[in-house]
């Protein structure tokens, strides 16, 4: 069974500074991974997929890589503003079936 | 382009009542997704659909829980009866085959 693991659970950072958030996941055998963004209340808003394939994908501030041999992939946030505060998730898919992460809260502060 | 459309966003009802939750996912997504979510966890899938078929419904609490989708498109979950452990977040997601996956805004259920 895939197992999902974010650490930190949770992240405070002064605004401006760069976030790095982890995600590790035991099973290499992948198809690709999500990352998603989640405000309270709000359902999960879809930031970047990386495929199998890849070692990275960007999009605007962000940049997500992915080491499949060693079970990783890292979301940086370039810059961080107060409104960058939320919840991060990446989810794994393996055949067709999508194993999350718990997030990391992240909090910037003004 | 519309995303994934849920509702209700908010339901509280009584313990041993029934509830249903609709879902309207992204037009030309073949997969519907319902997950499950507790407050500081990640979503837990209850059931996959490709087209009109229940793939995986391998999670689903099949005493008390159901669901369909009719015609390939809209998905309806219901819970019958609910239970207070019943409480939490129903997210419906869609996607094209095994691609990017698009969540609605979900609808939380508190049973008193």
């Amino acid at each position: 069974k895939q197992e999902v693991t974010q650490i930190p659970a949770a992240l405070s950072v002064p605004e401006g500074e760069n976030l790095v958030l982890n995600c590790s996941f035991t099973d290499s055998a992948i198809y690709n991974l999500q990352w998603f963004r989640q405000d309270p209340g709000k359902g999960l808003t879809s930031l970047l997929l990386i495929q199998s394939s890849q070692r990275e994908q960007t999009s605007g501030r962000l940049n997500a890589s992915l080491d499949k041999s060693s079970g990783r992939s890292t979301l940086y946030i370039a810059a961080s503003q107060p409104g960058d505060s939320a919840t991060y998730l990446c989810a794994v898919r393996a055949d067709y079936k999508l194993s999350f992460g718990a997030g990391t809260t992240v909090t910037v502060r003004a | 382009e519309a995303g994934v459309v849920q509702s209700p966003r908010y339901k509280i009802i009584e313990k041993k009542q029934p509830v249903a939750f609709w879902c309207n996912p992204i037009s030309g997504h073949n997969t519907l997704y319902w997950y499950l979510q507790n407050l500081g966890q990640g979503p837990e899938l209850l059931i996959r659909y490709e087209n009109e078929e229940a793939v995986d419904d391998s999670q689903l609490p099949k005493d008390r829980f159901s669901a369909e989708r009719l015609k390939g498109v809209d998905s309806t979950l219901k819970i019958q009866p609910a239970e207070l452990g019943d409480s939490a977040v129903y997210l419906c997601a869609s996607s094209y085959g095994g691609g990017e996956l698009f969540f609605g805004e979900g609808s939380r259920l508190t049973v008193l």
